[in-house]
C-alpha cells in the first residue's frame, strides 16, 4: 500500500515562529502536494512539485514555502507563523492518476 | 473556485445504494471526474474517476452523463463506514500537471 506520512499529528507553535511541516512518501512517486483545511473553505492547494528541487505555487502560497531535495520528502516552511495559519495541514502525493493522502497535521499557532 | 456542484449533504440507509449527484456544466473534454472521499480525522481517499465512460471498482460506480455535464458517484451497498464527505473534482490540466481543485462536498450520513 502507498504510505504518505507526515512528521505530526498535532502541533502547536508560536506566532512568529519558524515552523516545518515534513512529508515523506514510500511510492517514488514524482508529484507532491501540500494542502490546507479550513472549515467551510474545504481543501485549499497552498504549493506542489513535480520533481527534485521543483516547486509550483498553488492556490493560497502567501506565507508559505517548501523545499524538496530528495524525491520522497516534501517540506512546508512556515518562516513566521501567524495565527491565521492555524489549520489541518494535508501532504499527498500521486501518480499520473491518483493522489494519496496523509493522516494531515492539525498546527494550532497562538 | 470549484468547477463542481454538490448538495451539502445526503442521507441514506444502511444497506442500500447512496447515489451522489454532481454537476459540472463547464467541464472541457479532456478533463477527468474524480471522487474523493474524507472521513473525518482522516486525509480524503481516492475512490474513482473517469473521462466518458462508465467507471466501476471495487469501491463504486460512477455514471457520467452523455454530455459529461453531470455525474453520478454510486455506492451499491453503504456501511456505516461509508459516512464521510464526499468530493467530485474536475481536474484542471492533464498527465502529471494536473491539479485538483476541492469543493465544498456532500456529507453523506448513513443511518441504521
Amino acid at each position: 500500500d502507498v504510505k504518505v506520512t507526515q512528521s505530526s499529528r498535532y502541533l502547536v507553535k508560536r506566532t512568529g515562529e519558524k515552523v516545518f511541516l515534513e512529508c515523506v512518501q514510500d511510492m517514488d512517486h514524482e508529484n507532491m502536494f501540500w494542502y490546507r483545511q479550513d472549515p467551510g473553505l474545504g481543501l485549499r492547494l497552498i504549493y506542489f512539485s513535480y520533481d527534485v528541487k521543483m516547486k509550483e505555487k498553488g492556490d493560497i502560497p502567501e506565507g508559505y514555502s517548501v523545499s524538496r531535495e530528495k524525491k520522497e520528502r516534501f517540506s512546508l516552511i512556515l518562516e513566521s507563523a501567524s495565527t491565521n495559519q492555524t489549520s489541518m495541514y494535508l501532504c499527498a502525493s500521486s501518480t499520473k492518476y491518483e493522489q494519496y493522502f496523509g493522516p494531515g497535521t492539525r498546527l494550532t499557532v497562538t | 473556485d470549484a468547477k463542481t456542484t454538490q448538495p451539502t449533504s445526503m442521507d441514506c440507509a444502511e444497506g442500500r445504494a447512496a447515489n451522489l449527484p454532481c454537476n459540472h456544466s463547464t467541464i472541457s473534454g479532456n478533463e477527468y471526474v474524480y471522487w474523493y472521499r474524507q472521513i473525518h480525522s482522516q486525509g480524503p481517499q481516492y475512490i474513482i474517476h473517469g473521462l466518458k465512460n462508465n467507471e466501476t471498482n471495487e469501491m463504486a460506480s460512477l455514471i457520467i452523463t452523455e454530455d459529461r455535464k453531470s455525474s453520478t458517484l454510486i455506492l451499491p451497498h453503504a456501511t456505516l463506514r461509508d459516512t464521510a464527505v464526499y468530493y467530485c473534482i474536475v481536474r484542471v490540466g492533464s498527465g502529471n500537471t494536473g491539479k485538483l481543485i476541492f469543493g465544498q462536498g456532500t456529507t453523506l450520513q448513513v443511518k441504521p
